[in-house]
């Protein structure tokens, strides 16, 4: 299975600033993806990062605030912009190889705003 | 509207015997089912999955139950031990369209094996 690998693992950030984080897949890969996790919350499915094009984005986030890039078929980017208080979570990055495999994970980025 | 949904946030089962973590979907459309399990710091990790056209699926210790007249999943785990404590997310998976399968995740439920 692929191992997916993210940083930073955690930051603290400062109200209205933005933080780029980084997904890599150690294989070429169909899909990949990015979640967010509240606390007690389950996992948030943002946009479907398609490479060479725009992402596709899911009901409530917008490309405005939360930019992605996929340049290739083992890298992305989510920028999570202009930042508040409610945006403090742990994002996930998740890839698969085809529609017949699962999903597998990073281990998330851990998001505080102050 | 929660389309996955697990019941119970937590669950403490004694080391050895059988630990059963529950899931229900709402949505019929679902043929594709996940149970990950997450330690703390880290990532999902998948643990087993069942398709909509089987009724069980098993993988060592652990084996997933589906009844689709039910709209019910069940993960069992036997015999239970420490190093299964963990949050275990179930996740649906249906068709979103061009050629994409979204997975919709319920809240979890942290296990705890006590010794």
């Amino acid at each position: 299975s692929a191992v997916i690998s993210q940083k930073p693992s955690r930051d603290i950030c400062q109200r209205g600033t933005s933080l780029t984080i980084q997904c890599q897949v150690d294989s070429q890969v169909t899909m990949m993806f990015w979640y967010r996790q509240q606390p007690g919350q389950s996992l948030t499915l943002i946009a479907t990062a398609n490479q060479g094009s725009e992402a596709t984005y899911e009901s409530g986030f917008v490309i405005d605030k939360f930019p992605i890039s996929r340049p290739n078929l083992t890298f992305s980017t989510l920028t999570v912009s202009n930042m508040s208080p409610e945006d403090s979570s742990i994002y996930l990055c998740s890839a698969r190889d085809n529609i017949n495999q699962p999903q597998h994970f990073g281990d998330g980025t851990r998001l505080s705003i102050l | 509207d929660q389309q996955v949904k697990q019941n119970s946030p937590s669950l403490s089962v004694q080391e050895g015997r059988i630990s059963i973590l529950n899931c229900d979907y709402t949505n019929s459309m679902f043929d594709y089912f996940l149970w990950y399990k997450k330690y703390p710091a880290e990532g999902p990790t998948f643990l087993i999955s069942i398709s909509s056209i089987k009724d069980k699926n098993e993988d060592g210790r652990f084996t997933v139950f589906l009844n689709k007249s039910a709209k019910h999943l069940s993960l069992h785990i036997v015999p239970s031990q420490p190093g299964d404590s963990a949050v275990y997310f179930c996740a649906a998976s249906a068709y979103s369209g061009a050629g994409s399968y979204q997975l919709t995740f319920g809240k979890g439920t942290k296990l705890s094996v006590i010794p």
